[in-house]
């Protein structure tokens, strides 16, 4: 079956570096997208990796292993506003999106 | 920016009415999309459309059904709304090409009493 598994919910301080994993196992690769939603909004992109590496954007960045199937969003120098769901999305070989639950991160000052 | 809009925010409906949700874009995308979102799972795929008229059954269509009568516009009915229907709905577009990203609407919560 298709499986994408992220960590529920994470707590982190205001400044700090905070890391969210994504695992996954999908019917094909096409690619993998993180989103952010903040409470009672909609889902906005926050990047996307089909190729393994690091991709830097601002204080974001995204991970991907292939070979693992993993990713990471690793937000660094954390503000109040980072506060939000963070979603994982692998689109399979039909092109097609398959979510993760999404992990609720808190940011305390 | 592309933008996304959905028709209401916030729906009551009672159990065997006839729904329907309206989505439009304003930025001409060949795609378009409606999940449905609960607490504690992922977005799930119910319908998609690669282009106008044409249709797809995603993940969960039971109970659903659409229209894509014209290119911004994509519709999402429920013949007999039930309760376990209650949920956020989302609609999103995209460019034709599968790397672009799919831009969200604000969301339409329902419940169906």
């Amino acid at each position: 079956g298709q499986n994408i598994d992220q960590p529920t919910e994470m707590t982190a301080t205001e400044g700090a570096i905070v890391q969210i994993n994504c695992t996954y196992q999908t019917s094909g690769f096409n690619g993998l997208f993180w989103y952010q939603q903040h409470a009672g909004e909609a889902p906005t992109f926050l990047s996307y990796n089909v190729l393994d590496g690091l991709e830097e954007k601002g204080r974001f960045s995204s991970f991907l292993s292939r070979s693992k199937g993993y990713s990471y969003l690793l937000l660094k120098e954390l503000q109040m506003k980072d506060s939000a769901s963070y979603l994982c999305a692998v689109q399979d070989s039909n092109y097609q999106l398959i979510w993760g639950a999404g992990t609720k991160l808190i940011i305390k000052p | 920016d592309v933008k996304v809009t959905q028709s209401s925010r916030y729906l009551v409906k009672r159990t065997g009415e006839k729904v329907f949700l309206e989505c439009v874009q304003d930025m001409d995308h060949e795609n378009m999309f409606w999940y449905r979102q609960d607490p504690g799972l992922g977005l799930r795929l119910i319908y998609f459309s690669y282009d106008v008229k044409m249709k797809e059954k995603g993940d969960i269509p039971e109970g659903y059904s659409v229209s894509r009568e014209k290119k911004e516009r994509f519709s999402l009915i429920l013949e007999s709304a039930s309760t376990n229907q209650t949920s956020m709905y989302l609609c999103a577009s995209r460019r034709g090409e599968s790397y672009n990203e799919q831009f969200f609407g604000p969301g339409t919560r329902l419940t169906v009493l």
